[in-house]
This record gives C-alpha cells, structure tokens and sequence, in this order.
C-alpha cells in the first residue's frame, strides 16, 4: 500500500520551455504532498507543501512564479517549472501523507530534470 | 528549527557484516523519526519509523534503529548486511506544530557500499 507514482521519470528538453510533472497517490488519498529537490550527491530540500484545494506554501527562496503548483484533487499534484533553464536542471522527488502530520512520508521514484 | 546530522559521509561494510549507520537530531519537542533509503535515480522508501514507546523500532529488510533521548541519537542497525543493501541512506526528523503541514528535515545522508 501507500503508492506514489511520478510522472516522467526523465524530461530533457530545450531552455525556456515549461515542464510539468505529476506526482500521484495511487491507493490512498493524500491531503497534503510534498515537492523536493535534490541535487547529485546531496540530500532532499523542500521546496514547497501543497494541500489540495489550497494554495501551497513555499519555502524561503523557491520561486512560486517559476514553480507552480496544483493540487486540484486529493491523488494528485502537479509541479510545472515554467521557463526553465539549464539551473533548474535537477532530481525533483514528489512525497504524499496518508493521514495525519506525524504520518510518514511516501516518496514517489523522481523526475530527472535536463534542461539544455 | 530542527536539524539532523549523519556524520558519515560513506560507509563499507563487508557482506555479512554488521552495520550501524549514525543519526543525531536536534529538536526541542519529542521529535518524530524517520530512516529511510534511496536506490540510485530512484525515490526514497521509508524503512522504519519511531514516534513513541518502545524505543527500539523494527523495520523491512531486516533493519532496526534505537531511539536514545540522552544522546539525541537514533541510529541504524543491521546484523548481516546483504549486498541489495547499497544505497544511499537518509535520517529525517518530523517536526512543526502540532495539526500543521509537519515537515521532515532530512540529513545529509550516508552512502552505503557493501564488498563482496
């Protein structure tokens, strides 16, 4: 039980182009989903919370205007990287909570993001 | 603010050997705590979770991890190690106030390499 699928796995596509990448709980219902992003050989940074129905709340320094996220429905949120260069190249993890806020994280398997 | 410190970079272990990777936390309140593990170009899996009572928690794949208040300190162990356990290994505490999006803060991580 407790499923993320995320969706693609590997994007690689040209500078100034937006990407989206859904990430979604496949058999359970997720009120709240995370969005982090790692870089190679480092670990996970939040990047924003998103509770469905509600806009999401962004950490210190990311960019809601240049990642825009949805969560329209509770198996389902969408992060889209509008405009995105070759710095916003990264590994983005998507997480779901089934339960309540000391519930654990389920993490989906990744986007690898290349933006040449 | 909450913070988690795995002060090995890198491990390696023979296979069949025991392993205890290292976890210090730093929260004020009873911290919720989290091992979990990364294979490369993948999500993470979640393999073991503490929020109270018995201060020594089982997980999958054969792990375990101690809770210790005094020391701040919940390490994770394994007797045998096997050689599908190679991959990168993160700490993470839960924390926020209670009935908010709690967030997980996560370590640096610890890259486990198993010799044949």
């Amino acid at each position: 039980g407790a499923v993320v699928s995320q969706h693609p796995s590997r994007v690689i596509c040209k500078s100034g182009t937006s990407v989206k990448i859904e990430c979604r709980s496949l058999d359970f219902q997720a009120t709240t989903m995370f969005w982090y992003r790692q870089f190679p050989k480092q670990s996970l940074m939040l990047m924003a919370t998103s509770n469905e129905g509600s806009k999401a709340t962004y950490e210190q320094g990311v960019e809601k205007d240049k990642f825009l996220i949805n969560h329209a429905s509770l198996t389902l949120s969408t992060l889209t990287v509008t405009s995105a260069h070759p710095e916003d190249s990264s590994f983005y993890i998507c997480s779901a909570r089934l339960g309540g806020p000391n519930q654990p994280q389920h993490f989906g398997d990744g986007t690898r993001l290349s933006i040449l | 603010a909450q913070s988690v410190t795995q002060p090995d970079i890198h491990i390696t272990v023979s296979e069949g050997a025991s392993l205890e990777l290292r976890c210090n936390y730093s929260y004020g309140a009873t911290p919720y705590l989290f091992w979990y593990v990364q294979s490369p170009g993948q999500g993470l899996q979640l393999l073991l979770k503490y929020f109270s009572g018995d201060t020594l928690v089982q997980g999958i794949k054969g792990f375990e991890a101690e809770f210790k208040r005094s020391q701040s300190s919940f390490n994770l162990r394994k007797p045998s190690v096997h050689w599908s356990d190679a991959a990168e290994y993160f700490c993470a505490v839960g924390a926020g106030p209670s009935g908010s999006a709690r967030q997980l803060t996560f370590g640096s991580g610890t890259q486990l390499t198993v010799l044949p």
